[in-house]
């Protein structure tokens, strides 16, 4: 059975605070791994990540994966207040293209 | 790009009766369109998964018959939820996947949260 562990379950910071996320995944014929933003409704795309070592940015966040340890980090740096959000990992894998979500990391940012 | 719509985004409806949602990919084609279902404080549970022109695939534990699904056309699925009860109330997300590429990522819709009474 497919597994992902997301830690911490929760995590407040406050403004400009660093943060890092993590996951950790068993999933059977692994392609590659998402993460995703969730505020209030649906889930909104941020990464893909294929291959290890190579770290992916888009502006204060990145993310980077580990195949041999199955595992990724999101990191978020100089964090604000619309950070505050769930951050859900969804490694994927198989002929259907199937993700499995993880429980999420819920993340605020106090001011 | 990568847009999905999900309609309607807010349902209430009485107990028995069946209510349909549909999803959208509205500026690509969508091969591969999910299902999922959401309760408060909790991940998203894969209920389906559905390939334009067959049959969907049920994950275990999600009655085939109480939840019907539909996708027709490579823009278009939909999700019936049969003789509704309260335990049906949550939050109803689909997701698509371009055909263009062979790749993992969804693109999701808004979601749409049914409150059966």
């Amino acid at each position: 059975e497919d597994k992902v562990v997301q830690s911490p379950l929760s995590l407040v910071v406050h403004e400009g605070d660093t943060v890092t996320l993590n996951c950790s995944y068993e999933v059977t014929n692994f392609r590659s791994l998402l993460w995703y933003k969730q505020e209030k409704k649906a889930p909104t795309f941020l990464f893909m990540l294929t291959s290890s070592g190579i770290e992916k940015k888009s502006g204060r966040l990145s993310s980077i994966l580990d195949k041999k340890e199955l595992f990724s980090i999101l990191n978020i740096t100089a964090t604000q207040t619309g950070d505050s959000a769930v951050y859900l990992c969804a490694p994927g894998g198989g002929s259907n293209y199937k993700l499995t979500f993880g429980k999420g990391t819920l993340l605020t940012v106090n001011p | 790009g990568a847009v999905v719509s999900q309609h309607p985004s807010w349902v209430i409806c009485k107990s028995g009766t069946s209510v349909k949602i549909e999803c959208r990919s509205l500026d690509f084609q969508a091969t591969t369109m999910f299902w999922y279902r959401q309760f408060p404080k909790q991940s998203l549970m894969l209920m389906a998964t559905s390939n334009e022109g067959s049959k969907a695939t049920y994950e275990q534990g999600v009655e085939k018959d109480k939840f019907l699904i539909n996708h027709a056309s490579l823009t278009l699925s939909t999700l019936t939820v049969t003789s509704a009860h309260p335990e049906d109330s949550s939050f109803y997300i689909c997701s698509a996947r371009d055909g263009r590429e062979y790749q993992e990522t969804q693109y999701f819709g808004p979601g749409t949260r049914l409150l059966v009474l």
